[in-house]
């Protein structure tokens, strides 16, 4: 089992590009959590999706962010056009239920950089 | 609005000290409280997950203890090594699966 993997490692985009960030959960596990951290900033909660489905999205901003889990593949967070706020890691985290942060695993994140 | 608060912020001693770092919470509500192990470019790595009925919880070096009432958790690091070196987070879930984040305690160990 190779936990959760998320793609690219590493995103380099200039002001106003679009950014796709990608995470395929552990086997087995329905539930998709993303999390942001800000430089210097500790992490914050953004979007809780089971497959087809958006739960909790209560943490994303409101223009420009958009996330899926489709029945088939991976999720995917979508930044369009990036502004440098938008610069950070983000963590995709993956469960087999719902609930329990104990069940959660996370990946080694996805960094963005806007230019 | 839920929110944890780690001090100090960053922490740097020599090898073989014990250390405590702490973490508060305001809102009591909780249903668990977790330390995460952060090392650069990596992932989160979970080390202690504390239920809300619970008081403590062990593992090797690593021993951390919730007061729930007052919104305190402590990780205490016993014997450390440079090894240990990392940013420590800590995490309350309270409803919905989600995870409210510290900002961290980065710590250094002296070889």
């Amino acid at each position: 089992n190779a936990g959760v993997m998320q793609n690219p490692r590493h995103l380099v985009r200039r002001r106003g590009q679009e950014a796709r960030l990608r995470c395929s959960p552990m086997k087995g596990h329905s539930h998709v959590y993303w999390y942001r951290q800000l430089p210097e900033e500790g992490l914050k909660f953004m979007v809780y999706l089971q497959k087809e489905n958006i739960i909790d999205e209560s943490g994303m901003p409101k223009e420009r962010f958009s996330a899926e889990f489709p029945k088939e593949g991976p999720s995917i967070l979508r930044i369009q056009q990036v502004v440098r706020g938008d610069s950070a890691a983000y963590f995709c985290a993956s469960s087999p239920v719902k609930g329990g942060a104990n069940v959660l695993t996370f990946g080694a994140g996805s960094r963005l950089t806007v230019l | 609005k839920q929110e944890v608060t780690q001090i100090p912020a960053a922490l740097s001693v020599p090898e073989g000290e014990n250390l405590v770092l702490n973490c508060s919470f305001t809102d009591s509500a909780i249903y668990n409280l977790q330390w995460f192990r952060q090392d650069p470019g990596k992932g989160l790595t979970s080390l202690l997950l504390i239920q809300s009925s619970q008081r403590e919880q062990t593992s090797g070096r690593l021993n951390a203890s919730l007061d729930k009432s007052s919104g305190r958790s402590t990780l205490y690091i016993a014997a450390s090594q440079p090894g240990d070196s990392a940013t420590y987070l800590c995490a309350v879930e309270t409803s919905g699966s989600r995870l409210t984040f510290g900002e961290g305690t980065q710590l250094t160990v002296n070889p």
